[in-house]
């Protein structure tokens, strides 16, 4: 069946540092892609997303390109802030099905 | 703020009892989807309602159950409650059925049994 694979956390980074949170997903045929991000206590909140191959999803400097011949959808940050550390989910839905699936998280620390 | 709200936000309860998570979608959404966040499962797909009818079924187990109204609020019932049941529950709400819709999540309810 369909899935995502994420790299396990945490991770821990020092302010400014590069960040990169690796996703590759299983699923026919062309799923659109997604990373959400879980701040301590919230909800999940839409970072970005792409929906088909090669398109690239950017928000508050945060980037993934959708790649499919390797099947990833790799998370990138040039420069992280302390207000950046929480829960990243990269997810997917399968063509045909709405259903969100999602990878196990990603928790990212960032010390000043 | 997403626009969607849920209620309540925390709610214990004991096993062997009956509960009603209640969603409230966006402005304009047409669907409604529930999902359930545990620390051993992770975040796992219960299911999807399109404009009042069922639209996929995901991992819910047969004492849940979940309707959406003509006003398109939904609620989910978990009966027969178990410890294991524990869990956030989190609705999202789409404006379409399209796999390309962005999914806008509500802040959740933390079930607790006891």
């Amino acid at each position: 069946g369909d899935s995502v694979t994420q790299m396990e956390g945490p991770v821990t980074l020092s302010e400014e540092a590069f960040l990169t949170i690796n996703c590759t997903y299983t699923a026919t045929g062309y799923p659109s892609l997604f990373w959400y991000v879980q701040y301590p206590g919230e909800g999940l909140q839409l970072l970005l997303k792409a929906t088909k191959a090669d398109d690239k999803g950017s928000n508050k400097g945060f980037e993934a390109t959708y790649r499919k011949e390797t099947t990833s959808f790799h998370l990138e940050k040039g420069s992280v802030q302390v207000s950046d550390s929480a829960v990243y989910f990269c997810a997917l839905t399968p063509l045909g099905y709405n259903k969100l699936i999602f990878g196990a998280g990603t928790r990212l620390a960032v010390h000043p | 703020d997403s626009g969607v709200t849920q209620t309540p936000k925390h709610l214990i309860t004991a096993t062997g009892q009956r509960v009603t998570l209640r969603c409230s979608p966006r402005s304009g959404d047409l669907s409604v989807y529930w999902y359930q966040q545990s620390l051993d499962q992770g975040l796992q797909f219960l299911i999807q309602y399109y404009n009042g009818e069922e639209r996929a079924k995901g991992n819910i187990l047969e004492r849940f159950s979940a309707q959406q109204f003509p006003d398109l609020h939904s609620e989910l019932n978990l009966s027969s409650l178990e410890l294991g049941d524990s869990a956030l529950y989190f609705c999202a709400s789409s404006p379409f059925d399209r796999n390309t819709d962005t999914q806008y999540f509500g802040p959740g309810t933390r079930l607790t049994v006891l």
